[in-house]
């Protein structure tokens, strides 16, 4: 088991360039989630999905996209990055949104927007 | 009223010492508390994790403490190791809401 896949790792985007950044998992999980972690400010729901076909905001979704089309992926776009995109995003997963279930990490991806 | 309170910022502490990390949350809503520890260059991963109807749950050297009067909650690290160094989260929780609220993090440094 891989568990939580992100790529890339690292990514450097001049201001106005797009990327997407995929994360899998093998664990067959329903939910996934994407953050993002900045200094002093800790982790910051972007966007989530509670299973394939769904995607909800979280608390700092303004300037992000996502998609949920297969199970195992979820996908995080940035249609015209801006310098404060700049940070590490963490994807994750959990069996069921329920506060119980574990939320496990990929490694993360360090985007800077230059 | 959605925060979650955390400190310090950072601590350092000797080798067989205990760490203590503080958090404090206003949404009396909430409902589980899980602890995350992160090392460098590496993704959080679920340290322990305790619901408001006991007062403590002790994993190992880990201990969380909670206190719902005061809506505050800890971690405890007994007998702290150079190994345990990273950076700690809290977080909170509602059931229902799949959306965990994170403090800013406490970074860790033991010595050796």
């Amino acid at each position: 088991n891989a568990g939580v896949t992100q790529t890339p790792k690292f990514r450097v985007l001049k201001t106005g360039q797009s990327m997407t950044l995929l994360c899998a998992q093998d664990m067959n999980h329903e939910y996934m989630y994407w953050y993002r972690q900045d200094p002093g400010m800790g982790l910051r729901l972007i966007h989530y999905s509670v299973g394939e076909g769904t995607t909800a905001k979280g608390e700092v979704p303004d300037g992000y996209n996502v998609s949920r089309l297969k199970k195992q992926n979820f996908l995080l776009g940035l249609e015209s990055a801006a310098p404060s995109q700049t940070s590490v995003y963490f994807c994750a997963s959990s069996w069921r949104g329920a506060p119980t279930d574990t939320q496990y990490f990929g490694p993360g991806t360090r985007l800077t927007v230059l | 009223q959605q925060q979650v309170k955390q400190s310090p910022q950072s601590l350092i502490v000797q080798k067989g010492g205990i760490s203590i990390i503080n958090c404090a949350y206003e949404n009396t809503a909430f409902d589980y508390f899980p602890w995350y520890q992160q090392f460098p260059g590496k993704g959080p991963a679920l340290l322990i994790a305790i619901r408001p109807d006991v007062s403590e749950k002790k994993e190992g050297r880990f201990t969380i403490s909670f206190n719902k009067s005061a809506k505050q909650f800890s971690l405890h690290i007994m007998d702290s190791q150079p190994g345990d160094s990273a950076t700690y989260f809290c977080a909170a929780d509602t059931s229902g809401t799949y959306k965990y609220i994170f403090g800013t993090g406490t970074r860790l440094k033991v010595l050796a």
